[in-house]
Protein backbone atom coordinates (compact mmCIF):
# COMPACT_ATOMS: atom_id res chain seq x y z
CA UNK A 1 0.00 0.00 0.00
CA UNK A 2 1.76 3.30 -0.88
CA UNK A 3 -1.14 5.58 -0.68
CA UNK A 4 -2.04 8.43 2.12
CA UNK A 5 -5.84 9.01 2.57
CA UNK A 6 -7.29 12.01 3.33
CA UNK A 7 -10.68 12.97 4.77
CA UNK A 8 -12.79 14.97 4.42
CA UNK A 9 -12.18 15.48 0.55
CA UNK A 10 -14.38 18.93 0.92
CA UNK A 11 -14.87 21.39 4.20
CA UNK A 12 -16.62 24.17 4.31
CA UNK A 13 -17.13 25.86 8.15
CA UNK A 14 -17.77 28.97 9.63
CA UNK A 15 -15.02 30.88 11.47
CA UNK A 16 -17.00 29.85 14.66
CA UNK A 17 -16.55 26.09 14.12
CA UNK A 18 -14.33 23.14 15.13
CA UNK A 19 -13.22 20.76 12.49
CA UNK A 20 -10.78 18.16 12.05
CA UNK A 21 -8.92 16.70 9.39
CA UNK A 22 -8.28 13.13 9.23
CA UNK A 23 -4.86 11.37 7.49
CA UNK A 24 -4.12 7.57 7.45
CA UNK A 25 -0.93 5.95 6.41
CA UNK A 26 -0.06 1.95 6.21
CA UNK A 27 3.24 2.39 4.35
CA UNK A 28 5.07 2.02 8.15
CA UNK A 29 6.06 5.67 7.42
CA UNK A 30 7.52 7.03 10.91
CA UNK A 31 7.25 10.60 9.82
CA UNK A 32 4.34 12.82 8.76
CA UNK A 33 3.57 16.29 7.82
CA UNK A 34 0.68 19.06 7.40
CA UNK A 35 1.20 21.21 4.42
CA UNK A 36 -0.97 23.86 3.82
CA UNK A 37 -1.10 24.81 -0.22
CA UNK A 38 -2.43 28.34 -1.65
CA UNK A 39 -3.28 27.70 -5.67
CA UNK A 40 -0.57 27.38 -7.84
CA UNK A 41 2.02 27.90 -5.00
CA UNK A 42 4.11 25.20 -3.23
CA UNK A 43 2.98 23.40 -0.18
CA UNK A 44 4.16 25.48 3.00
CA UNK A 45 4.84 23.36 5.56
CA UNK A 46 2.95 23.55 8.84
CA UNK A 47 4.01 20.73 11.43
CA UNK A 48 6.15 17.60 11.43
CA UNK A 49 5.57 14.65 13.39
CA UNK A 50 8.75 12.10 13.52
CA UNK A 51 8.01 8.63 15.48
CA UNK A 52 4.71 10.18 17.03
CA UNK A 53 6.39 13.46 18.47
CA UNK A 54 5.88 16.60 17.63
CA UNK A 55 9.00 17.70 16.29
CA UNK A 56 8.29 20.88 13.90
CA UNK A 57 6.19 23.68 14.26
CA UNK A 58 6.37 26.43 11.79
CA UNK A 59 4.99 29.22 13.81
CA UNK A 60 1.21 28.27 12.86
CA UNK A 61 -1.14 30.00 14.90
CA UNK A 62 -2.91 28.23 17.87
CA UNK A 63 -6.03 27.80 15.73
CA UNK A 64 -4.23 24.56 14.20
CA UNK A 65 -3.80 21.77 16.68
CA UNK A 66 -1.91 18.77 15.45
CA UNK A 67 -2.05 15.56 16.42
CA UNK A 68 -0.30 12.40 16.58
CA UNK A 69 -2.71 9.75 17.79
CA UNK A 70 -0.51 6.22 16.45
CA UNK A 71 2.42 5.65 14.10
CA UNK A 72 -0.53 5.74 10.98
CA UNK A 73 -2.93 8.69 12.03
CA UNK A 74 -2.57 12.28 11.89
CA UNK A 75 -4.99 14.80 12.88
CA UNK A 76 -5.31 18.39 12.75
CA UNK A 77 -7.94 19.70 14.41
CA UNK A 78 -9.41 23.43 13.54
CA UNK A 79 -11.00 26.23 15.42
CA UNK A 80 -11.98 29.64 14.90
CA UNK A 81 -10.46 30.21 11.24
CA UNK A 82 -10.08 32.75 9.14
CA UNK A 83 -11.34 33.40 5.73
CA UNK A 84 -7.21 33.69 4.66
CA UNK A 85 -6.75 30.20 6.24
CA UNK A 86 -8.92 28.81 2.60
CA UNK A 87 -6.69 26.44 0.97
CA UNK A 88 -6.11 23.17 0.12
CA UNK A 89 -4.21 20.83 3.05
CA UNK A 90 -1.85 17.88 2.25
CA UNK A 91 -0.79 15.54 4.57
CA UNK A 92 2.27 13.46 3.38
CA UNK A 93 4.29 10.99 5.02
CA UNK A 94 7.86 9.68 4.53
CA UNK A 95 10.24 7.40 6.01
CA UNK A 96 12.73 8.89 8.69
CA UNK A 97 16.50 8.02 8.23
CA UNK A 98 16.61 6.30 5.48
CA UNK A 99 17.84 6.84 2.61
CA UNK A 100 14.98 6.63 0.43
CA UNK A 101 13.20 9.72 1.72
CA UNK A 102 10.41 10.28 -1.00
CA UNK A 103 7.56 11.83 0.68
CA UNK A 104 3.96 11.39 -0.60
CA UNK A 105 0.95 13.13 -0.59
CA UNK A 106 -2.72 12.60 0.12
CA UNK A 107 -4.90 14.25 -1.81
CA UNK A 108 -5.34 16.78 0.56
CA UNK A 109 -8.54 18.54 1.98
CA UNK A 110 -9.92 21.11 0.56
CA UNK A 111 -10.91 24.22 3.13
CA UNK A 112 -13.39 27.73 2.50
CA UNK A 113 -13.67 28.89 5.46
CA UNK A 114 -16.48 31.70 5.40
CA UNK B 1 18.83 27.24 5.34
CA UNK B 2 18.58 26.07 2.00
CA UNK B 3 16.55 28.11 -1.05
CA UNK B 4 15.68 27.14 -3.68
CA UNK B 5 15.45 28.94 -7.04
CA UNK B 6 13.00 27.40 -9.79
CA UNK B 7 12.49 28.63 -13.59
CA UNK B 8 10.23 29.92 -15.77
CA UNK B 9 7.44 30.75 -13.41
CA UNK B 10 5.32 29.43 -17.22
CA UNK B 11 6.10 27.44 -19.82
CA UNK B 12 3.93 27.11 -22.85
CA UNK B 13 4.92 24.54 -25.73
CA UNK B 14 3.64 22.97 -28.66
CA UNK B 15 2.28 19.17 -28.53
CA UNK B 16 5.82 17.18 -29.32
CA UNK B 17 8.08 19.80 -28.35
CA UNK B 18 10.43 19.60 -25.42
CA UNK B 19 10.24 21.23 -21.95
CA UNK B 20 12.86 22.35 -19.16
CA UNK B 21 12.56 23.69 -16.29
CA UNK B 22 15.65 24.50 -14.21
CA UNK B 23 16.39 25.09 -10.39
CA UNK B 24 19.40 25.98 -8.34
CA UNK B 25 19.48 25.49 -4.31
CA UNK B 26 22.06 27.05 -1.69
CA UNK B 27 22.84 24.50 0.60
CA UNK B 28 25.76 22.62 -1.07
CA UNK B 29 25.05 19.52 1.67
CA UNK B 30 21.64 19.00 0.13
CA UNK B 31 21.50 15.28 -1.46
CA UNK B 32 18.61 14.37 -3.00
CA UNK B 33 16.17 16.21 -4.91
CA UNK B 34 12.77 15.43 -6.21
CA UNK B 35 10.71 16.67 -9.02
CA UNK B 36 6.72 16.61 -8.07
CA UNK B 37 4.06 17.04 -10.61
CA UNK B 38 1.01 18.41 -9.56
CA UNK B 39 -2.23 18.77 -11.96
CA UNK B 40 -5.21 20.78 -11.14
CA UNK B 41 -7.45 19.85 -8.07
CA UNK B 42 -4.96 16.80 -7.38
CA UNK B 43 -1.64 15.69 -4.95
CA UNK B 44 1.58 16.00 -5.73
CA UNK B 45 2.75 13.28 -7.24
CA UNK B 46 6.88 12.22 -7.72
CA UNK B 47 7.81 12.04 -10.90
CA UNK B 48 11.61 11.36 -10.68
CA UNK B 49 14.45 12.09 -8.27
CA UNK B 50 18.20 12.14 -8.40
CA UNK B 51 20.63 11.71 -5.51
CA UNK B 52 24.01 13.93 -5.26
CA UNK B 53 25.99 10.60 -5.95
CA UNK B 54 24.10 10.47 -9.75
CA UNK B 55 24.68 12.97 -12.59
CA UNK B 56 21.28 12.05 -14.57
CA UNK B 57 18.82 10.05 -14.75
CA UNK B 58 15.99 8.84 -17.07
CA UNK B 59 12.54 7.49 -16.71
CA UNK B 60 10.67 7.16 -19.99
CA UNK B 61 10.09 10.93 -21.51
CA UNK B 62 11.60 12.39 -18.53
CA UNK B 63 14.95 13.00 -17.29
CA UNK B 64 16.47 14.80 -14.63
CA UNK B 65 19.90 16.10 -14.77
CA UNK B 66 22.37 17.17 -11.70
CA UNK B 67 25.39 19.80 -11.42
CA UNK B 68 26.70 19.82 -7.55
CA UNK B 69 29.37 22.09 -8.72
CA UNK B 70 26.65 24.82 -9.95
CA UNK B 71 24.31 23.66 -7.53
CA UNK B 72 21.48 23.63 -10.64
CA UNK B 73 19.27 20.74 -11.49
CA UNK B 74 16.85 20.34 -14.63
CA UNK B 75 14.01 18.25 -15.31
CA UNK B 76 13.43 17.73 -19.49
CA UNK B 77 10.30 16.34 -21.03
CA UNK B 78 10.81 14.60 -24.55
CA UNK B 79 7.55 14.83 -26.64
CA UNK B 80 5.33 16.39 -24.51
CA UNK B 81 1.58 15.51 -24.53
CA UNK B 82 -1.15 17.63 -23.35
CA UNK B 83 -1.77 15.63 -19.89
CA UNK B 84 1.81 16.99 -19.14
CA UNK B 85 -0.02 20.07 -18.65
CA UNK B 86 0.56 20.54 -14.83
CA UNK B 87 2.41 22.82 -12.14
CA UNK B 88 5.95 21.17 -11.58
CA UNK B 89 8.27 21.39 -8.50
CA UNK B 90 11.53 21.03 -7.84
CA UNK B 91 12.88 20.26 -4.00
CA UNK B 92 15.97 19.92 -2.25
CA UNK B 93 16.59 17.80 0.98
CA UNK B 94 19.36 16.47 3.11
CA UNK B 95 19.29 12.77 3.98
CA UNK B 96 18.70 11.38 7.02
CA UNK B 97 16.35 12.29 10.08
CA UNK B 98 12.92 13.71 9.28
CA UNK B 99 12.94 14.55 5.40
CA UNK B 100 12.05 18.70 5.27
CA UNK B 101 12.34 19.54 1.18
CA UNK B 102 12.61 22.84 0.49
CA UNK B 103 10.54 23.34 -2.68
CA UNK B 104 10.76 26.10 -5.45
CA UNK B 105 8.15 28.20 -6.56
CA UNK B 106 7.00 26.32 -9.24
CA UNK B 107 6.53 26.14 -12.93
CA UNK B 108 3.33 26.42 -15.06
CA UNK B 109 3.21 24.28 -17.90
CA UNK B 110 1.15 24.43 -20.77
CA UNK B 111 1.22 21.96 -23.53
CA UNK B 112 -0.94 22.76 -26.80
CA UNK B 113 -2.45 20.11 -28.76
Amino acid sequence: DTEVTQTPKHLVMGMTNKKSLKCEQHMGHRAMYWYKQKAKKPPELMFVYSYEKLSINESVPSRFSPECPNSSLLNLHLHALQPEDSALYLCASSQVGALQETQYFGPGTRLLVL
Amino acid sequence: GENVEQHPSTLSVQEGDSAVIKCTYSDSASNYFPWYKQELGKRPQLIIDIRSNVGEKKDQRIAVTLNKTAKHFSLHITETQPEDSAVYFCAASKAGGSYIPTFGRGTSLIVHP
